[in-house]
């Protein structure tokens, strides 16, 4: 079955500071796509950075980019030069061929950016 | 931007009421979503809804709920007799379809609206 895990319920960083935020996938079908999504405290969930298991190249969004190592199944999203519009809780999430497009989604990570 | 909007943002509502929930997606998205987050937990999948009916539904997606897209940019929930724990908010999400090349067939990505928080009293 598939599964997306975070391990780290949350997470601090200096503002101006680099940070990886962790995930681990596991799908058996070699068609899948990896998602980030951040929620700030007033709900809403907005799209960041995708990567396509076909793709070649790490994909990069601005301040964001995805460490994807899919030998080791990880999907990690690493923000450069943290702000503190960036303290928000942050999803990773997959959908594969056989999922009609759905997503499943990790139980995410809360980040705090220190002034 | 094209954006998803959902109406309302918030609703109360009595146990055993029905509710329906509003979406706006994207005008040239072909797929539509709802999913759900309870407080504090992680969003779960409810329905997926392709041509007019629905294409996948997870074990949440009970006999009380329904969708429907009743006309050419409505997307709607209903909530038949709500119960406590259907407290959440409420994801509106769509995509368009990825039709050539390797990915054939894997949907682009979902954009989220806003989310209506429903509270069951």
């Amino acid at each position: 079955a598939q599964k997306i895990t975070q391990t780290q319920p949350g997470m601090f960083v200096q503002e101006k500071e680099a940070v990886t935020l962790d995930c681990t996938y596991d799908t058996s079908d070699p068609s899948y796509g990896l998602f980030w999504y951040k929620q700030p405290s007033s709900g809403e969930m907005i799209f960041l950075i995708y990567q396509g298991s076909y793709d070649q190249q790490n994909a990069t969004e601005g301040r964001y980019s995805l460490n994807f190592q899919k030998a080791r199944k990880s999907a990690n999203l690493v923000i450069s030069a943290s702000q503190l519009g960036d303290s928000a809780m942050y999803f990773c999430a997959m959908s594969w061929r056989g999922s009609q497009g759905n997503l499943i989604f990790g139980k995410g990570t809360k980040l705090s950016v220190k002034p | 931007e094209p954006e998803v909007t959902q109406t309302p943002s918030h609703q109360v509502t009595q146990m055993g009421q029905e509710v329906i929930l509003r979406c706006v997606p994207i005008s040239n998205h072909l797929y539509f979503y709802w999913y759900r987050q309870i407080l504090g937990q992680k969003v779960e999948f409810l329905v997926s809804f392709y041509n007019n009916e629905i294409s996948e539904k997870s074990e949440i997606f009970d006999d009380q709920f329904s969708v429907e897209r009743p006309d050419g940019s409505n997307f709607t929930l209903k909530i038949r007799s709500t119960k406590l724990e259907d407290s959440a908010m409420y994801f509106c999400a769509s995509s368009e379809v990825r039709t050539s090349g390797a990915r054939a067939g894997l949907q682009e990505t979902q954009y989220f609206g806003p989310g209506t928080r429903l509270l069951v009293l």
